[in-house]
């Protein structure tokens, strides 16, 4: 089946510093990307909508200039957490889309997370 | 808005039981719904899906109803076994294709031991 990594799956940094998470497709070509960040015992929240070469879409109350997202190709989105606090730490999760799909909800293939941690 | 409510855990059960987790929603349309399964250090997984009411869905022995009436997706399972231990999220979309945004709900661990 369609693979999404993500790397690193964990990470600790000092705050103030600028921490970059990387999701890509293994084997599948993804215009659209998702990115999702979960707080302990609470639901994955959508933080924004990355396409492929033009500008994510962020959901309200998510500073874009705090989360930097860049969609370079059609198998990597980054997201970069700038100045990194505490109240960032939180487990961030991908998902890329296989445009090649038709099929509503069998589309969206999700990424392990990354532990993010800022001390 | 919409949202998903489903039971909080942890849930342990005893191999062989008799698996509900309840999930009930609130949307702004008609959604579809969905059970995701996400086993220990691996993505989320589509379980199961429904996208209009009586429907239902199935997978792996896992069956998951819509109830429109009732605003409901409870995910069920006749005799659990060890390996479905995983964290389990039901979540629901209204979205089009092209831009498929979900909505989950919290997420219920569960726990089977032998």
């Amino acid at each position: 089946g369609a693979v999404v990594s993500q790397h690193p799956s964990r990470v600790i940094c000092k705050s103030g510093t600028s921490v970059k998470i990387e999701c890509r497709s293994l084997d599948f070509q993804a215009t659209t990307m998702f990115w999702y960040r979960q707080f302990p015992k609470q639901s994955l929240m959508l933080m924004a909508t990355s396409n492929e070469g033009s500008k994510a879409t962020y959901e309200q109350g998510v500073e874009k200039d705090k989360f930097l997202i860049n969609h370079a190709s059609l198998t990597l989105s980054t997201l970069t957490v700038t100045s990194a606090h505490p109240e960032d730490s939180s487990f961030y999760i991908c998902s890329a889309r296989d445009q090649s799909k038709r099929v509503l909800g069998d589309t969206q293939y999700f990424g392990p997370g990354t532990r993010l941690t800022v001390l | 808005g919409n949202s998903v409510t489903q039971m909080e855990g942890p849930v342990t059960l005893s191999e062989e039981a008799f698996l509900t987790i309840n999930c009930t929603y609130t949307a702004t349309g008609y959604p579809s719904l969905f059970w995701y399964v996400q086993y220990p250090g691996e993505g989320l997984q589509l379980l199961l899906k429904a996208t209009k009411a009586d429907d239902k869905g199935s997978n792996k022995g896992f069956e998951a109803t819509y109830r429109k009436e009732t605003t409901s997706f409870h995910l069920e399972k006749g005799s659990v076994q060890v390996s479905d231990s995983a964290v389990y999220f039901c979540a629901l979309t209204i979205s089009n294709f092209g831009n498929e945004k979900l909505t989950f709900g919290t997420g219920t661990r569960l726990t089977i031991i032998p």
